[in-house]
């Protein structure tokens, strides 16, 4: 049982480039999600689902996108890349039977938009 | 949408000293309260929770309150130690399990 696995776990973007984020979790989990984390300061929702299929926007959508084709996976797309896209994001799923539950997150993607 | 305000931002305590952090909310539909803990460099975890239908919750040296009226959700940490040094974070969800998160407090344990 590995959890939630991210990669790539850092990763230097020149401006205008395009990457995929990859996400996936073998919990079994339908709600997953996608956080950034900029230096000093809490996460901000960028998307999230609550199953296969099914996708929607977070408090900070623009500039990315996500598809969520199986239970397990969740990639967020960048398309381009912008320096103000310098973060650390997160990815993380949590169980979504009887009420919210806490987020298992991913070890996390450093990326610098240079 | 949801706000959480997370207070304070740093906070210095001896070894052995208590702790507390405070979060505010605004969203009085929110009902869930999850505290994370985050080491430097490392993955934010899920260390204690409370639901809006109890106001209190205890887990060894850790403890959460809940005030719905105020709406606003305390993380007590008692006899701390130099490994409770890490940022930590309180959020707030209602829908879908999304989390609103607070700005993080870095607390520092005094050996």
């Amino acid at each position: 049982n590995a959890g939630v696995t991210q990669t790539p776990k850092f990763r230097i973007l020149k401006i205008g480039q395009s990457m995929t984020l990859q996400c996936a979790q073998d919990m079994n989990h339908n709600y997953m999600y996608w956080y950034r984390q900029d230096p000093g300061m809490g996460l901000k929702l960028i998307y999230y689902s609550v199953g296969a299929g099914i996708t929607d926007k977070g408090e900070v959508p623009n500039g990315y996108n996500v598809s969520r084709s199986t239970t397990e996976d969740f990639p967020l797309r960048l398309e381009l890349a912008a320096p103000s896209q310098t973060s650390v994001y997160f990815c993380a799923s949590s169980f979504s039977f009887t009420g919210n539950h806490g987020y298992t997150f991913g070890s996390g993607t450093r990326l610098t938009v240079v | 949408g949801e706000n959480v305000e997370q207070h304070p931002s740093t906070l210095s305590v001896q070894e052995g000293d208590s702790a507390v952090i405070k979060c505010t909310y605004s969203d009085s539909a929110s009902n869930y309260f999850p505290w994370y803990k985050q080491e430097l460099g490392k993955r934010p975890q899920l260390i204690i929770d409370i639901r809006s239908n109890v106001g209190e919750k205890k887990d060894q040296r850790i403890a959460v309150t809940l005030n719905k009226t105020a709406k606003h959700f305390s993380l007590h940490i008692t006899e701390t130690q130099p490994e409770d040094s890490a940022v930590y974070f309180c959020a707030a969800s209602k829908t879908a399990g999304k989390s609103t998160f607070g700005d993080g407090t870095t607390l520092t344990v005094k050996p």
